[in-house]
């Protein structure tokens, strides 16, 4: 398997425009994590699916952040609109059996927003 | 609501040196506890979990960490340090509860030559 896959990598966006980052998660699992870090404040859970389901979103900083996961196999997590402040690098994890495996780390996507 | 802290922001140590990196957890019922390791620019790796049973767990790389449900602590040991360790160390705790992972707020391993 090639892992928790995430796209793109880096975005450059600017203030006020719609961001889209996407995860496609390792086959089989059933949990999937979003996860925002910065050096502020860590690593940041913003909300998590179980079965393609949110589970919990109250790690959403705000109504412009918004999470879908159409079908097992792929994630989305959207802005908009865009702020500076959303600058981070934003995680996507996903697991197995949750409680009782870890969770497997994407590469992560370097937003800026300017 | 369960929490992690790692208390030390920096940590630097000589090469061939050994290492702790604390942890200490806020948490109501036994967790289920992880260290990652991420290199820049990189997702996190895990490194050891412990679940139940033994509390001295053997992870990757050398790596292991000590359950001290005493003292709320999961530190994180190596006993000589290679100039490839240096990177971000994070703890984390799971809940039996829910099924949130928090993350402290990692600490930062730097190695002298």
């Amino acid at each position: 398997d090639a892992g928790v896959i995430q796209s793109p990598r880096h975005e450059v966006t600017e203030m006020g425009q719609e961001v889209t980052l996407r995860c496609k998660p390792i086959s089989g699992h059933d949990y999937l994590f979003w996860y925002r870090q910065t050096m502020m404040r860590g690593l940041e859970l913003l909300i998590y699916f179980n079965n393609n389901v949110p589970i919990d979103d109250s790690g959403m900083p705000e109504d412009r952040f918004s999470a879908k996961m159409p079908n097992a196999s792929f994630s989305t997590l959207k802005i908009q609109p865009s702020e500076p402040r959303d600058s981070a690098v934003y995680f996507c994890a996903s697991s197995l059996k949750r409680r009782r495996t870890e969770a497997f780390f994407g590469q992560g996507t370097r937003l800026t927003v300017v | 609501a369960q929490s992690v802290t790692q208390p030390d922001i920096h940590i630097t140590v000589s090469e061939g040196a050994s290492l702790e990196l604390r942890c200490n957890y806020s948490y109501g019922a036994t967790p289920y506890l992880f260290w990652y390791v991420q290199s820049p620019g990189q997702g996190l790796q895990l490194l050891l979990k412990y679940f139940s049973g033994d509390t001295l767990v053997q992870g990757i790389k050398g790596f292991e960490a000590e359950f001290k449900r005493s003292q709320s602590s999961f530190n994180l040991r190596k006993p000589s340090v290679h100039w490839s360790d240096a990177a971000e160390y994070f703890c984390a705790v799971a809940s039996n509860r829910d099924d949130k992972i928090i993350f402290g707020k990692g600490t930062r391993l730097h190695i002298l030559p």
